[in-house]
């Protein structure tokens, strides 16, 4: 089974650029996370997706960040425009339970980002 | 907002020693918990998972959970240096929201 797909793995911008990541879930799998983690932090919840569907996005910076799942598979994270404090590794998780309790979620190997 | 707070360490064993790993939350109505594992460098993976109250024991990783004094708690016995990585609680948050908040991570380094 593959397993999340992200890309580009890296990515350096200046500040005020745009930039967009791609996520691609395991198949089958109805929920899908955007996460930012900060060196020395846990990944924080940026946006919860369920199917095509915003579940959560709360903690989402709507004045720079958008995201959008069409079909409910592939997702794109978009930054625009960037800021220094966005320097961070952006992780996608997909998990197959939608709903259940115990979700385990499978993580794709996460885009680094730095903004200079 | 919902918290999840662990020790960031770094919390330093010998090998073969039980390595104890602790986290608290804020949801009281929160269901679901979870421990993932983060190598440097790498995506987390899940460890374990538990949603009753007691303990759930799976190979050296032992999970234990305590609602009412809002705590879990992963042990992993007879630690070796390839556990050397940092440690992540999950909870997922109650009354059907089934959304995750995840602490900073305990780093765990076992030494030979």
């Amino acid at each position: 089974e593959a397993g999340v797909a992200q890309s580009p793995r890296y990515k350096i911008i200046e500040k005020r650029q745009s930039v967009a990541f791609w996520c691609n879930p395991i198949s089958g799998h109805a929920t899908l996370y955007w996460y930012q983690q900060i060196l020395g932090q846990g990944p924080k919840l940026l946006i919860q997706f369920q199917n095509n569907g915003v579940v959560d996005d709360s903690q989402l910076p709507k004045d720079r960040f958008s995201a959008e799942r069409l079909k409910g598979v592939d997702s794109t994270l978009k930054i625009q425009p960037a800021k220094l404090e966005d320097s961070a590794v952006y992780l996608c998780a997909s998990s197959h339970l939608a709903g259940r309790d115990y979700n385990e979620q499978f993580f794709g190997p996460g885009t680094r980002l730095t903004v200079l | 907002q919902k918290e999840v707070e662990q020790n960031s360490g770094p919390l330093s064993v010998p090998e073969g020693a039980i390595a104890s790993l602790n986290c608290t939350y804020s949801d009281r109505g929160s269901q679901s918990f979870f421990w993932y594992r983060q190598y440097s460098g790498k995506s987390p993976e899940l460890i374990m998972f538990i949603y009753s109250n007691g303990d759930k024991e799976d190979g050296r990783f032992t999970a234990q959970l305590n609602k009412a004094s809002q705590y879990v708690s992963l042990l992993i016995r007879d630690s070796q240096p390839s556990d050397s990585a940092t440690y992540l609680c999950a909870v997922n948050g109650g009354g059907g929201s089934y959304i995750p908040t995840f602490g900073r991570g305990t780093s765990l380094i076992v030494h030979p």
